[in-house]
């Protein structure tokens, strides 16, 4: 039981390049998120999604787009990356809903740096 | 967004101390509270999550509390260990998660 995976591990990007951040959870989650962490601000939510199916947007969703891919996967992407980007990108999965009522699974985070 | 406070924003003890911190949030629509625990360099890890007023919950040493009349909840410490040393990340829901920006634990040994 992988629990929640994050790839790549370290990225480092010039300004103006894409590239699209990937996560998959095992445990049958119905519910997952993608935050960014930055010295002294804790973890922002950038999107999440209820279910598969479906996604919204969160605190800081400026810059990103994500995909639900099925169940398991839940993709964030970045179009044209800025020096602003640069951060530590953490996936999330919880059980049902994203309420609050159940606890929130963290993959090991991608850090991410754009020159 | 659910504004969340933390404090103290650090934290330095010794070992054997008892520790606690406070978080706090607008107690209006409110629906469930989090309690986490990050090591450096890993990734947060659940240690609680509260819904009713007068919750009280443990996990070995660690344990808290949650008011949500008056909006605030402690996580408490007792007998402190350097494996405590972590940022202890607190969030509050209005029916969606907002992450106050943690407070920091040092234990020396």
């Amino acid at each position: 039981n992988a629990g929640v995976t994050q790839t790549p591990k370290f990225q480092v990007l010039k300004t103006g390049q894409s590239m699209t951040l990937q996560c998959a959870q095992d445990m049958n989650h119905n519910s997952m998120y993608w935050y960014r962490q930055d010295p002294g601000m804790g973890l922002r939510l950038i999107y999440y999604s209820a279910s598969e199916g479906t996604t919204d947007k969160g605190e800081v969703p400026n810059g990103y787009n994500v995909s639900r891919l099925n169940k398991r996967e839940f993709s964030l992407r970045l179009e044209s990356a800025a020096p602003s980007q640069t951060s530590v990108y953490f996936c999330a999965s919880s059980e049902a809903g994203t309420s609050g009522r159940f606890e929130q699974f963290f993959g090991p985070g991608t850090r991410l740096t754009v020159l | 967004i659910l504004n969340v406070e933390q404090s103290p924003q650090s934290l330095h003890v010794q070992e054997g101390d008892s520790t606690n911190f406070t978080c706090s949030f607008p107690s209006s629509n409110f629906y469930a509270l989090h309690w986490y625990r990050w090591e450096t360099a890993k990734s947060p890890e659940a240690l609680f999550v509260m819904t009713l007023n007068g919750d009280e919950k443990k996990k070995g040493r660690i344990s808290a509390t949650l008011n949500t009349k008056e909006g605030y909840s402690y996580l408490y410490i007792k007998g402190s260990q350097p494996e405590d040393s972590a940022t202890y990340l607190c969030g509050g829901s209005n029916y969606k998660l907002t992450f106050g920006k943690g407070t920091l634990l040092t234990v020396n040994p």
